[in-house]
């Protein structure tokens, strides 16, 4: 079956650096996405990434090897508008995404 | 308006009222997306429709209807929901996604459902 992992829930503390992890299992790869979503709001999308390596956007990266099935998220210089969950999704062969249950990431002052 | 919307925002009804829930998208795309948000759970995709076609549906019970008139708009219909059925349905819309290459999903701010 198809599978995609990621931490409950995390804290950081506010100007600090945090990676979130996702490890998946699919039928076929053809990328894979980090979203935001915060509470009662759209999931926004962060970043996409198909090629192995690090994409770095402002404040955000995020990383991928496809041999080993692994993703992360890394967030610096964390701000309390980073409170959210964070979600990791795998587009299949199908190009279908396949959607990890997200992380909630909490960030104390 | 830009984006994705999504009408109502919060929805309560009881297991035998009919509702609709309203999609629509000021983005140009061609495929538009149903899902279903559950506390603690992936979301889960319900249904795809692309150029106006249903080209997927995810064994979804038949108390969910969905209809999409063109590209712009996409409903889904609701009648006799269980309490089980209570989640954030969540409503995105992208390029085709079958046009050669993975195509980002934007989404809308989703209808809080509660079914008594």
């Amino acid at each position: 079956g198809q599978n995609i992992d990621q931490p409950t829930e995390m804290t950081a503390t506010e100007g600090a650096i945090v990676q979130i992890n996702c490890t998946y299992q699919t039928s076929g790869f053809n990328g894979l996405f980090w979203y935001q979503q915060h509470a009662g709001e759209a999931p926004t999308f962060l970043s996409y990434n198909v090629l192995d390596g690090l994409e770095e956007k402002g404040r955000f990266s995020s990383f991928l090897s496809r041999s080993k099935g692994y993703s992360y998220l890394l967030l610096k210089e964390l701000q309390m508008k980073d409170s959210a969950s964070y979600l990791c999704a795998v587009m299949d062969s199908n190009y279908q995404l396949i959607w990890g249950a997200g992380t909630k990431l909490i960030i104390k002052p | 308006e830009t984006g994705v919307t999504q009408t109502p925002r919060h929805l309560v009804m009881g297991m035998t009222n009919k509702k609709s829930l309203k999609c629509e998208q000021h983005l140009g795309h061609n495929a538009m997306y149903w899902y279903k948000q559950s506390a603690k759970k992936p979301l889960e995709l319900m249904f795809v429709y692309n150029f106006k076609e249903q080209t997927e549906n995810n064994s979804v019970p038949s108390r969910f209807s969905p209809e999409c008139p063109n590209s712009s708009h996409l409903f889904l219909h609701l009648h006799t929901l269980q309490p089980e059925d209570s989640a954030l349905y969540l409503c995105a819309s992208s390029q085709d996604p079958l046009a050669g290459g993975p195509e980002t999903q934007y989404f809308g701010p989703g209808t809080r459902l509660l079914v008594l």
